[in-house]
């Protein structure tokens, strides 16, 4: 079956370090998002993309950055510039009709310590 | 632009009590909506959608909704509520031309009580 996968499931940073996660669908869809969850704020955008080798910053891109190489592939990184990284992070897909909404990963919880 | 709003951040009700969850949305064209849910540590589920066509939409676990132009509104329903239905649920809108980008609510925690 098609599906989103984001891995690791819990990740674990050190003050100071750049960290990478992964999204991976095999649902040929063409667009990508990366969205941040903190408790109580809902999901806030930090990076889309609608095709390959490009993409755009959303509503709290800075101290985060991406790339898509592959139409497969959407990995996100954590920088060091990011003050507050603790957070529950949630890769989604989507065709570019859109009729079906969006298809998300199961998630990855980062925790600095 | 397009916009969602859920009222009421939390919600309580009895096992076996009607569920309403209420999103209101704003937008100039025609949407397409949307409803998620999401276990804790989960990410989000598809439940139902909204397109074009029939108003009244159905989706997984005995949920629905129907979307009121008039009254710009997909609120979610459920006759009977099941200590399983305790999640958070959002409400989404997208409109072409946005590259059909979802504009997600806040989102609604319920919870059932025994």
């Amino acid at each position: 079956d098609g599906g989103i996968t984001q891995s690791p499931k819990y990740l674990f940073r050190k003050e100071g370090q750049n960290v990478t996660l992964s999204c991976e669908q095999n649902l040929n869809h063409d667009a990508m998002y990366w969205y941040r969850q903190d408790p109580g704020q809902g999901l806030r955008l930090i990076y889309y993309s609608q095709i390959v080798n490009d993409f755009q910053k959303g509503d709290i891109a800075e101290g985060y950055s991406v790339s898509r190489e592959k139409k497969e592939s959407f990995p996100l990184t954590v920088t060091s510039a990011q003050k507050n990284p603790t957070a529950f992070y949630l890769c989604a897909s989507s065709t570019r009709q859109g009729a079906n909404g969006y298809t998300f990963g199961s998630g990855t919880r980062l925790t600095v310590v | 632009a397009q916009s969602v709003t859920q009222l009421g951040s939390h919600v309580s009700v009895s096992e076996g009590a009607l569920v309403l969850l209420r999103c209101n949305y704003s937008s100039s064209v025609p949407p397409y909506l949307f409803w998620y849910v999401q276990y804790p540590n989960q990410g989000l589920q598809l439940l139902l959608k909204y397109t074009t066509g029939a108003t009244l939409v159905k989706g997984i676990n005995g949920f629905e909704a129907e979307f009121k132009k008039s009254e710009t509104s997909f609120h979610l329903t459920k006759p009977s509520a099941h200590m399983s239905d305790a999640a958070e649920y959002f409400c989404a809108v997208s409109v072409e031309g946005s590259a059909r980008q979802l504009t997600f609510g806040s989102g609604t925690q319920l919870t059932v009580l025994p």
